[in-house]
């Protein structure tokens, strides 16, 4: 398996509340990646990073912001948490973009 | 209209069935198409890849790229109980900063 981890696995957390989710690799891939799956829509891009300090917005990235201060590390935080950010959160690493591994998960519940 | 379309299913097959999934797409500029597999409280894992037209074999999964008809596919040759998952197509092309552009994924059930 890919070094990849998440943590924490699960959270509760309440209503504007702001949150951090991590994602370490051991791997030195240059592509992090966080998506969030929710039912009917799939996997949707976040935000992603291509480089230390290197990073940019996907599709859904209102609300999130993220950081890379080190290669291994690649931090999402939801500034003031809402109910509709309730999710499945995934990280995932790639070095040449087309293979991506992922993290276990993370279920976010905001309530 | 999203970029890549993907019926999520669900699709139920007896044990020892070929199974046939498929994504179709709008974007021609697509130059790599993945399929992914999903278990049920699990991160994606990544199934096969293709550059560009035509197929891949890896034992008992092929995939094949038809970029006239923008549409990929997977087939899954004597389908066992452990391919029961869902499976997502991926597809990307370069200057896209390495982003994959997913379909919804398609729930596979395989009955013993």
């Amino acid at each position: 398996d890919a070094g990849i981890t998440q943590s924490p696995r699960h959270k509760v957390t309440e209503t504007g509340t702001p949150v951090t989710l991590r994602c370490h690799q051991t791997e030195n891939h240059r592509y992090m990646y966080w998506y969030r799956q929710d039912p009917g829509h799939g996997l949707r891009l976040i935000h992603y990073s291509y480089g230390v300090k290197d990073t940019d917005k996907g599709e859904v990235s209102d609300g999130y912001s993220v950081s890379r201060s080190k290669t291994e590390d690649f931090l999402l935080t939801l500034e003031s948490a809402t109910s509709s950010q309730t999710s499945v959160y995934f990280c995932a690493i790639s070095e040449s973009g087309t293979e991506a591994f992922f993290g276990q998960g993370t279920r976010l519940t905001v309530v | 209209q999203k970029e890549v379309e993907q019926d999520p299913g669900p699709l139920s097959v007896p044990e020892g069935a070929i199974v046939s999934l498929n994504c179709t797409y709008s974007n021609s500029a697509f130059q790599y198409f993945m399929w992914y597999r999903q278990y049920s409280r699990k991160g994606p894992e990544l199934l096969m890849y293709t550059y560009s037209s035509g197929n891949k074999e890896d034992g008992r999964f092929t995939a094949q790229v038809d970029k006239s008809s923008k549409y990929i596919s997977l087939f899954i040759r004597d389908s066992q109980p452990s391919d029961s998952a869902t499976y997502l197509c991926a597809m990307e092309y370069a200057g896209n900063n390495r982003k994959l552009i997913w379909g919804l994924g398609t729930s596979l059930g395989v009955n013993p």
